[in-house]
């Protein structure tokens, strides 16, 4: 079955720096990969979707990439702010179920803290 | 906000108790997904639904059971409740059958 591993499951980093977080998968070839935000108690918000045909996606501080040889997904934001203190997920387009591949497959997450 | 609504916020009920969950998709959007996070479990696809038909089904117990109506919200209808249910439920919705999902601010459930 598929896998999704979300490398950290806690990541401090300090204000202005760079965070990257990793997002591995094995066992499927997904057709999209997405990211978004979760804070405490909320639903998880949209980032950012990429394809399998795109090595790379940038939106404002955020970049992703998708490298499907190597099965992982990158995801950076740049000159972090302590508003960027979350939990982001990864997720994969899920299989192919009764002829959809909208049902999304989570990774557990990396609880992201930054600090001022 | 986005855009999506989900009644009630919290439910507390007792074993053995059926329970339904309330979806409002965001305004043209014709898919909606439930979804189940747990501590141990992190966020686990459940159904998925588009135009009123099920298009998508994942580890979802017999116990639970979904529709989506001709105004497009949708219900999770869980029964025979246990411990182990107790959860944050969230419904997200989208324009198509794939994409980005756009998730409501969850029903939490718990059973004693």
């Amino acid at each position: 079955s598929q896998k999704i591993e979300q490398n950290s499951e806690a990541l401090n980093i300090q204000e202005g720096k760079t965070a990257t977080l990793t997002c591995n998968y094995t066992n499927y070839s997904p057709a999209y990969l997405q990211w978004y935000r979760q804070d405490p108690g909320r639903g998880p918000v949209f980032l950012l979707l990429i394809r399998e045909n795109e090595k790379e996606k940038r939106k404002e501080r955020l970049k992703v990439t998708f490298d499907t040889t190597l099965k992982q997904s990158l995801f950076h934001i740049t000159a972090s702010q302590p508003a960027d203190s979350a939990t982001y997920l990864c997720a994969l387009s899920g299989m192919n179920y009764g002829g959809s591949q909208g049902n999304l497959i989570f990774g557990k997450g990396t609880k992201l803290s930054v600090k001022p | 906000d986005s855009g999506v609504t989900q009644t009630p916020k919290h439910l507390i009920t007792a074993t053995g108790q059926r329970v339904t969950l309330r979806c409002s998709p965001r305004s043209g959007d014709l898919s909606v997904y439930w979804y189940q996070q747990s501590l141990d479990q992190g966020l686990q696809f459940l159904i998925q639904y588009y135009n009123g038909e099920e298009r998508a089904k994942g580890n979802i117990l017999e116990r639970f059971s979904a529709q989506q109506f001709p105004d497009l919200h949708s219900e999770l209808n869980l029964s025979s409740l246990e411990l182990g249910d107790s959860a944050l439920y969230f419904c997200a919705s989208s324009q198509g059958l794939v994409g980005e999902q756009y998730f409501g601010p969850g029903t939490r459930l718990t059973v004693t």
